[in-house]
């Protein structure tokens, strides 16, 4: 298993604001990924945040509004930019552990203003 | 496109009684996951299913996977109110992209 970190875990924000959400594991891990959830729904999955490249977006996301760092085996970031009220989400990072599942963080819960 | 979806949607249950959720998923895979979310919380891994015919047991619950119905069951057994949570599947590979259900509201009732 694998044991994730997430910085904020919780944040009001003003609109056309952006902010930067960390995550942080507790071991090198290959896989990492972005996923965003939207009061009462499912996830939906943002980016793959590839160590030393970009990041690999979803279809209906782009880099510019959702900037993703991954400098090594074990963080990433991702910033939320130019924020509106349809942002408020929860957006959760999650890895992916060899032969076995993908770990969720607690998530950090955004509401746009 | 893969596609994922659950049934049913919200679930009221009385305690010690039986039921099952049902995941179905509209392409050819032999991986599939089931997670728990209490409300403000984050994801909890429940069960990994990775092979036709696989079946797992905790506690008052038991997933099984059928890939050639492209079918998941999550069985509850005499169910209690520390059950009541959102109940995900999702299909996919460790590795890659997760396509999760909608989920299941279950609500346990005394």
């Amino acid at each position: 298993s694998a044991v994730i970190s997430q910085k904020p875990s919780r944040d009001i924000c003003q609109r056309g604001t952006s902010l930067t959400i960390q995550c942080q594991v507790d071991s090198q891990v290959t896989m990492m990924f972005w996923y965003r959830q939207q009061p009462g729904q499912s996830l939906t999955l943002i980016a793959t945040a590839n160590q030393g490249s970009e990041a690999t977006y979803e279809s209906g996301f782009v880099i510019d509004k959702f900037p993703i760092s991954r400098p090594n085996l074990t963080f990433s970031t991702l910033t939320v930019s130019n924020m509106s009220p349809e942002d408020s989400s929860i957006y959760l990072c999650s890895v992916g552990v060899f032969l076995e599942t993908q770990y969720f963080g607690p998530g950090t819960r955004l509401l746009v203003l | 496109e893969l596609k994922v979806e659950q049934n049913p949607l919200f679930l009221s249950m009385q305690e010690e009684k039986n039921y099952t959720i049902y995941c179905n998923y509209s392409t050819t895979s032999d991986r599939l996951y089931w997670y728990r979310q209490d409300p403000g919380k984050s994801l909890e891994s429940l069960f990994v299913l990775l092979s036709n015919g696989a079946v797992k047991q905790e506690g008052r619950l038991m997933a099984s996977l059928d890939t050639k119905a492209r079918l998941s069951t999550l069985h509850i057994t005499a169910a209690v109110h520390d059950l009541s949570a959102t109940y995900f599947c999702a299909v996919g590979n460790y590795g890659q992209n997760f396509v999760f259900g909608p989920g299941t509201r279950l609500s346990v009732l005394p």
